[in-house]
């Protein structure tokens, strides 16, 4: 079947522009995870949502940056504002929900690569 | 602040061999830890997991091995293919959804 994806898969903008990142989880995943990797650093969790729940929001970095989920399916991260720190590659991925924990196993988009002159 | 951190970015090794990842980490409140192995421009994908009630997991050519004392687990690969050429990620989860990831090493099988 297929996998989780995002678009685009890599995105050049200027500082101070708004830009927003797409995926699309695995059909059926009921948790969707957002992450990104700075240059020489491990993933950083940003957000997450299950099913109707309240999103964790514990890791977005400013509040530059908003998430939402439509319909539990399609999610949108958005950038406003942005700054060159925040050039990264941002990674999406979705898992079936069985207890919320580190067992279920979260599967990943390609990335989209932002780079913010 | 990295919680969890690979110390080698790379690491070289001939088909067949071992390979000996590693990875420490820093928050004593970690009790499951994972392995995520990354081919270039596709996502990370799940590899092999341990629980901190455990010592050692074994699935087929990988082994994952966990010392809680010295906060540090070690992924073996034996024995290397060429297909294992890849990023290595090393995660971590106090147990929850939220991983910490290492930055990676870059394992390069040679023929």
């Amino acid at each position: 079947g297929a996998g989780v994806s995002q678009s685009p898969s890599n995105k050049v903008t200027e500082k101070g522009k708004d830009v927003e990142l797409r995926c699309d989880p695995i059909s059926g995943h009921t948790a969707l995870y957002w992450y990104r990797q700075s240059l020489g650093q491990g993933l950083e969790f940003l957000i997450y949502f299950q099913g109707n729940s309240a999103p964790d929001k514990s890791g977005l970095p400013s509040d530059r940056f908003s998430a939402e989920r439509t319909g539990g399916s399609v999610s949108t991260l958005t950038i406003q504002r942005t700054q060159q720190e925040d050039s990264a590659v941002y990674l999406c991925a979705s898992s079936v929900f069985l207890a919320g924990g580190p067992g279920d196993t979260q599967y990943f988009g390609p990335g989209t690569r932002l780079t913010v002159l | 602040d990295q919680q969890v951190k690979q110390n080698s970015p790379s690491l070289s090794v001939q088909e067949g061999r071992i390979s000996i990842l590693n990875c420490d980490y820093t928050n004593s409140m970690f009790d499951y830890f994972l392995w995520y192995k990354k081919y270039p421009a596709e996502g990370p994908t799940f590899l092999i997991s341990i629980s901190s009630i455990k010592d050692k997991n074994e699935d087929g050519r990988f082994t994952v091995f966990l010392n809680k004392s010295a906060k540090h687990l070690s992924l073996h690969i034996v024995p290397s293919q060429p297909g294992d050429s890849a990023v290595y990620f090393c995660a971590a989860s106090a147990n929850d959804y939220k991983l910490s990831f290492g930055a990676g090493t870059t394992v390069t099988v040679r023929a």
